[in-house]
């Protein structure tokens, strides 16, 4: 059973405006959260992140929101640019600094971003 | 300085055989992981190294598969008689230490088993 789900497998957003990438989570020992964007033919790249004790975090155009008592987190990219057009996936630790423990990072399966001109 | 490396990129084997990847991570990390990403799943965790050692195999999908890392660098995971289900991404991740964020991927090696 996935424990970290993200259930649209695509979103297709104009540019310039804002893309919302949604991310759900069944395990409630998960205290740290990040996300992950991949290009085709390369390996995921860190994003961003957040830890189970702050519901909000930033940098610069991409905030990421977690509603703790709805195990829910989200990405929220504004202005949306072409070049965000990749896949995001959402992860999931039982540790920021265990590297999930022996369990490494769970992911989700992703959402692919498509930035339309 | 350099990424992290994978080889090969591509890896067509027929079912049966055993495979090699290859994993060089970046130079001074101390943790690495591997993950396989098959088609249209998530990544899923297979094992980590601390040094040298790997703590707990137990993610590792059946015991075809088996992996090590020398002179804490370079690591290889092994499957023995590969069978059609191995096919997917395979990803190696190194991290300075062992920290959920830092994380870096190497661009993954693809294998697929006729």
């Amino acid at each position: 059973d996935q424990q970290v789900k993200q259930n649209s497998p695509s979103l297709s957003v104009q540019e310039g405006r804002i893309s919302i990438l949604n991310c759900d989570y069944t395990n409630s020992m998960f205290d740290y959260f990040l996300w992950y964007k991949k290009y085709p033919a390369e390996g995921p790249t860190f994003l961003i992140s957040i830890s189970s004790i702050k519901d909000k975090n930033e940098d610069g155009r991409f905030t990421v929101f977690l509603n703790k008592s709805a195990k829910h987190l989200s990405l929220h990219i504004v202005p949306s640019q072409p070049g965000d057009s990749a896949v995001y996936f959402c992860a999931a630790s039982g540790s920021m600094y265990s590297g999930g423990g022996a369990d490494g990072l769970t992911f989700g399966k992703g959402t692919h971003l498509i930035i339309q001109p | 300085g350099a990424g992290v490396s994978q080889s090969p990129s591509n890896k067509v084997t027929e079912k049966g055989k055993d495979v090699e990847l290859r994993c060089d991570p970046i130079s001074g990390h101390t943790a690495l992981y591997w993950y396989r990403q098959r088609l249209g799943q998530g990544l899923e965790f297979l094992i980590y190294f601390q040094g040298n050692s790997a703590p707990d195999k137990s993610g590792l999908p059946s015991d075809r598969f088996s992996a090590e890392r020398t002179g804490e660098s370079v690591s290889t995971l092994t499957i023995q008689r590969t069978q059609q289900e191995d096919s997917a991404v395979y990803l190696c991740a190194s991290s300075l230490v062992r920290s959920a964020n830092e994380q870096f991927f190497g661009p993954g090696t693809r294998l697929t088993v006729l």
